[in-house]
């Protein structure tokens, strides 16, 4: 079976530093992973993806995130939080090969910047 | 180009009533998902499609849960009779290319309250 695990349940960050939001994995073979953010009453929306290839993926609004194999993480950076960073971040992976290609979820960090 | 549109936004029925939920994915996308999505956790999956095939409904409550995907394009997922704790988000997201390596494309849910 496939999981996701994101240890922290609230990040909180201020505005213009740094930000690491954590995922780790576990999933048969190669993964394919994924970031999404979720504003208030909306539905998830792609950040990024690591299909294979370098390790550092960039997405939109200025994330990326890092594909660590050894470790399994695929943890979510930004260079310089904005408040209007702050939502709900999920991580999801799916097998790269075989027949099931079932995604599955983190159970989600809430990221708050703070003016 | 349209994204996943769901209806209704939003529905409160009583306990032991049917409800049913509509989700239109993007044209193309021969993949469909149905997720259901508590307070403050990640989404789950319910039942996924490769076009008009239910292919992964393992985690689907078959005793009161039910969809189909007609024609491999619009789905309906069916709760009767409703619990309270059915109480949730109903999430339908595609994808293409056989889901595999592309990301999925979320609609913005059905926020179903029982009382």
């Amino acid at each position: 079976a496939q999981s996701v695990a994101q240890p922290e349940d609230q990040v909180n960050v201020a505005e213009g530093n740094p930000l690491t939001v954590k995922c780790t994995y576990s999933v048969s073979g190669n993964p394919y992973l994924f970031w999404y953010v979720q504003y208030p009453n909306r539905g998830l929306q792609f950040l990024l993806k690591y299909i294979t290839g370098d390790n550092l993926v960039k997405g939109s609004y200025g994330f990326e995130a890092e594909f660590n194999k050894s470790q399994t993480s695929f943890h979510l950076k930004k260079p310089s939080a904005l408040v209007s960073d702050s939502a709900l971040y999920f991580c999801a992976v799916r097998r790269s090969s075989g027949s099931a290609r079932q995604l599955t979820f983190g159970s989600g960090t809430q990221l708050t910047v703070l003016p | 180009e349209a994204g996943v549109v769901q209806s209704p936004r939003y529905k409160i029925i009583e306990k032991k009533q049917p409800v049913a939920f509509w989700c239109n994915p993007i044209s193309g996308h021969n993949t469909l998902y149905w997720y259901r999505q508590n307070l403050g956790q990640g989404p789950e999956l319910l039942i996924r499609y490769e076009n008009e095939e239910a292919v992964d409904d393992s985690q689907l409550p078959k005793d009161r849960f039910s969809a189909e995907r007609l024609k491999g394009v619009d789905s309906t997922l069916k709760i009767q009779p409703a619990e309270l704790g059915d109480s949730a988000v109903y999430l339908c997201a595609s994808s293409g290319d056989r889901g595999r390596n592309t990301e999925a494309f979320f609609g913005q849910g059905t926020r179903l309250t029982v009382v």
